[in-house]
């Protein structure tokens, strides 16, 4: 079964360092997607993605975030200088085009990205 | 700006069915209702989405009330791997994100 994947599975970082997280989502999907769960807190978007564009953010995503589909599988969300408060676990999903019906997101594994 | 109410804990019996509850008073007409669920910190797991019909799969059933205003997940046959914190999402249908609140933590006990 497809599913999508994410590298690092756990990344350490001093504060103010820049970090790249990959995922690689399911092969026909067209919309990405980037989540984080701060320990013991609810999960939470970031953005989504489609046709090489943000197509939504939160307040979450400020300037310090970006993301970007380098090539035709990958699919990355970079934080530029990293703070302590951005420690959490970062989900990638993917869905495939959503046209008029429902296309459920499936969720990699997560990354669990601590700044020191 | 929680659009859902869920109790915070619940337990089950293996083998039992699991009856999960969830409140959307505030639902629009073009809203759906999905479920998700994460086991152990994973990744969200989809399970089931309705807008006022019953829906079954293979996983669950979601039973939604005639005024639309709660919703019931059925687990039929609930198994340790169960054990989860169960998510109910009221969504408009072309939203791109889901919007997750504290959800319900089953846990299945032998």
């Amino acid at each position: 079964e497809p599913e999508v994947t994410q590298t690092p599975s756990h990344q350490v970082t001093q504060m103010g360092q820049e970090v790249i997280l990959r995922c690689v989502p399911i092969s026909n999907h067209l919309y990405f997607y980037w989540y984080r769960q701060i320990l013991g807190q609810k999960v939470e978007f970031l953005v989504s993605f489609y046709n090489n564009e943000i197509s939504e953010k939160s307040e979450i995503f400020d300037d310090q975030f970006s993301v970007e589909r380098p090539d035709g599988s990958n699919f990355t969300l970079k934080i530029r200088s990293t703070k302590l408060e951005d420690s959490a676990m970062y989900f990638c999903a993917s869905s495939e085009a959503s046209g008029l019906t429902y296309n459920e997101q499936f969720f990699g594994p997560g990354t669990r990205l601590t700044v020191l | 700006d929680a659009k859902t109410t869920q109790p915070p804990s619940m337990d089950c019996a293996e083998g039992r069915a699991a009856n999960l509850p969830c409140n959307h008073s505030t639902i629009s007409g073009n809203e759906y209702v999905y479920w998700y669920r994460q086991i152990h910190s994973q990744g969200p797991q989809y399970i089931i989405h309705g807008l006022k019909n019953n829906e079954t799969n293979e996983m669950a059933s979601l039973i939604i009330t005639e005024d639309r205003k709660s919703s019931t997940l059925i687990l039929p046959h609930a198994t340790l791997r169960d054990t989860a914190v169960y998510y109910c999402i009221v969504r408009v249908k072309n939203d791109y994100k889901l919007s997750f609140g504290a959800g319900t933590t089953v846990t299945v006990r032998a």
